[in-house]
């Protein structure tokens, strides 16, 4: 099992530019998440799925966007980049019913101009 | 906003020595978790908390649950050079969601 992927490692973009960062599990675990992980501030919930079809928001959702079309993907849509949100961002699954005992995938750096 | 208060925030010890960390919430929180990030990785789950002053061991690391259900505690024994990390208490403050505190950065000197 690779467990939960991120691509890609690392990230440039200029403000006002979209993207989305990909992430994927081969669990079979129906609740997928992101976090933003910011120096000093741990790590902030920005969406999350609890299966195929059902997104909702999380602490930080304001300019992302999700979408979960099947069980083993849950894209990250950045739609008009800004320097605040330069950041390393984490993609992290779990089984729904011990959905507080979730695998991180090792992140994606992203840095906006 | 963030609900999760850890402290220390870091810690700089010799190898050897022991280490007490902790965490406390504004809220009850029915389970606590404790997380190590390694630098360049992903938060890795170390020890789950789900029952008011239960005591939880993973090797050298030990955690409890608070009886207040608003706190928990870590503690590594005779700590390494491997232990250097960052450790994060999270818990879930409603909902299907997860909350994590500000974290604990642990350095080790051999």
């Amino acid at each position: 099992n690779a467990g939960v992927t991120q691509t890609p490692k690392f990230q440039v973009l200029k403000t006002g530019q979209s993207m989305t960062l990909q992430c994927a599990q081969d669990m079979n675990h129906e609740y997928m998440s992101w976090y933003r992980q910011d120096p000093g501030m741990g790590l902030r919930l920005i969406h999350y799925s609890v299966g195929a079809g059902i997104t909702d928001q999380g602490e930080v959702p304001n300019g992302y966007n999700v979408s979960r079309s099947t069980t083993e993907d849950f894209p990250l849509r950045l739609l008009s980049a800004a320097p605040s949100q330069t950041s390393v961002y984490f993609c992290a699954s779990s089984r729904l019913l011990t959905y507080n005992e979730q695998f991180f995938g090792p992140g994606t750096r992203l840095t906006v101009l | 906003g963030q609900q999760l208060n850890q402290s220390p925030q870091s810690m700089f010890i010799q190898e050897g020595e022991d280490v007490s960390m902790n965490c406390t919430s504004s809220s009850i929180f029915n389970t606590w978790l404790w997380y190590k990030q390694e630098p360049g990785e992903g938060p890795v789950l170390l020890i789950a908390l789900y029952k008011a002053g239960e005591l939880t061991s993973n090797g050298r690391l030990t955690a409890q649950f608070g009886i207040t259900r608003k706190d928990s505690f870590l503690n590594i024994s005779a700590s390494i050079p491997s232990d250097v990390g960052i450790y994060f208490c999270a818990g879930p403050p409603a909902g299907n969601m997860l909350t994590f505190g500000g974290g604990t950065r642990l350095m080790v000197k051999p």
